[in-house]
């Protein structure tokens, strides 16, 4: 298996609501990371877990709560989001966080928020 | 201010030819640099990297170069097919550091 997996692969929330998005990999690999992309922009880094830690938060707003429940396992928990939330949000995994290794992306959740 | 810079939002190249994608940095810490290739929907896969102390890297139709003098980096796609019709995004990183800076991307059209 040498995919990234992400659910759901659309969601549509309103500003009130919780929801969960979910990152599954059964590679191996030990670092984690979420990016947000918004249309015609380059993804950009949000949380990086290594070894199940969180080792990078990128000044995110705490309405996105990052969870690592074990090795295979990454979840983004959503709460009371903004319409400017809207994007696609990628998973990524890698061996580790040292930058000789390239990343696997999953194909990403298009999340909207009314 | 974008630290990697991809100043050709869009190519067009005949199937067959070579394909030239362009990436500039600014950040002369940058010292390890990725291609990622894009199609609709998808997430960013990984295409192809440089780490600072080669001036290339080759692997099948792909090769990068890297100018550290002119902080640039090129992607040779040859031959170019139908399907390597994508958005091509370079990025790069300080060694030794997980964070990494992309450009807005190149999208490549490979006509048949």
């Amino acid at each position: 298996d040498t995919e990234v997996t992400q659910t759901p692969k659309h969601l549509v929330m309103g500003m009130t609501n919780k929801k969960s998005l979910k990152c599954e990999q059964h590679m191996g690999h030990r670092a984690m990371y979420w990016y947000k992309q918004k249309a015609k922009k380059p993804p950009e880094l949000m949380f990086v877990y290594s070894y199940e830690k969180l080792s990078i938060n990128e000044s995110v707003p705490s309405r996105f709560s990052p969870e690592c429940p074990n090795s295979s396992l990454l979840n983004l928990h959503l709460h009371a989001l903004q319409p400017e939330d809207s994007a696609l949000y990628l998973c990524a995994s890698s061996q580790t966080t040292g930058a000789n290794y390239g990343y696997t992306f999953g194909s990403g959740t298009r999340l909207t928020v009314v | 201010d974008q630290q990697v810079k991809q100043n050709s939002p869009s190519l067009s190249v005949q199937e067959g030819r070579i394909s030239i994608l362009n990436c500039d940095y600014t950040n002369s810490m940058f010292d390890y640099f990725l291609w990622y290739k894009k199609y609709p929907a998808e997430g960013p896969t990984f295409l192809i990297s440089i780490s600072s102390i080669k001036d290339k890297n080759e692997d099948g139709r792909f090769t990068v170069f890297l100018n550290k003098s002119a902080k640039h980096l090129s992607l040779h796609i040859v031959p170019s097919q139908p399907g390597d019709s994508a958005v091509y995004f370079c990025a790069a990183t300080p060694y030794n550091f997980n964070k990494f800076y992309f450009g807005s991307g190149t999208k490549l059209n490979v006509k048949p």
